[in-house]
């Protein structure tokens, strides 16, 4: 059974780049067709999809986090990882890790425990 | 850009039966959309409830249904229980590898 672990500093300063890793068990991210996404939820409020990668490495991002985004993929770890740069006060959130949506996939399954992490100086 | 629209809040009867759908903010729903749902209890991460706008994911109960009504998609709950209140969300693909959630539905069993 496939588990997912987010892992990453807790506290990040303002205009610093964010950095998290998804750590897969139970399976491997290279295997079949999966993608593999980030979603964050800031306290009290909603999820938010960041962004998606193939096995391959092709990526797909949220319009409004383009820019600041970057995700990437170690099959050889079995890791994925996202960067958001220049974070402000507003990309503290709880970041999930998930398997999907995407090929057969159409959903997100499983999902990781969530990571808070904290933008402050 | 194209927004997920869900009811902020719904409150049922234990036993009694609620209907939550997820929009858009232009146009109508359909299963090109693949519709899932996801059920959220505080401190935990969201759990898969529906998928495929209809297909009921491994371990969840009966009582929850997927569908299309009008031009939504929607999740159902006949007969809520105790243990179902809880933050519900949908996400849509909008096409070209984007995905959407909704703002969530806060369901209130008492």
């Amino acid at each position: 059974q496939v588990q997912l672990q987010e892992s990453g500093p807790g506290l990040v300063k303002p205009s610093q780049t964010l950095s998290l890793t998804c750590t897969v068990s139970g399976g491997s991210s290279s295997s079949g067709n999966y993608y593999w996404s980030w979603i964050r939820q800031p306290a009290g409020k909603g999820l938010e999809w960041i962004g998606r990668i193939y096995s391959s490495g092709s990526t797909n991002y949220n319009p409004s986090l383009k820019s600041r985004v970057t995700i990437s993929v170690d099959t050889s770890k079995n890791q994925f990882s996202l960067n958001l740069s220049s974070v402000t006060a507003a990309d503290t959130a709880v970041y999930y890790c998930a398997r999907g949506p995407g090929g057969g996939l159409t959903w997100f399954d499983p999902w990781g425990q969530g990571t808070l992490v904290t933008v402050s100086s | 850009q194209t927004v997920v629209t869900q009811e902020p809040s719904f409150s049922v009867s234990p036993g009694g039966t609620v209907t939550l759908t997820c929009g858009l903010s232009s146009g109508s729903v359909s299963t090109t959309y693949y519709p899932s749902w996801y059920q959220q209890t505080p401190g935990q991460a969201p759990r898969t409830l529906i998928y495929n706008t209809n297909s009921r994911s491994s371990g969840v109960p009966d009582r929850f249904s997927g569908s299309i009504l009008g031009n939504k998609a929607a999740l159902t709950i006949t007969g809520a229980q105790a243990d179902d209140e809880s933050d519900y969300y949908c996400v849509l693909y909008m096409g070209s590898g984007i995905w959407v959630f909704g703002g969530g539905t806060k369901v209130t069993v008492l």
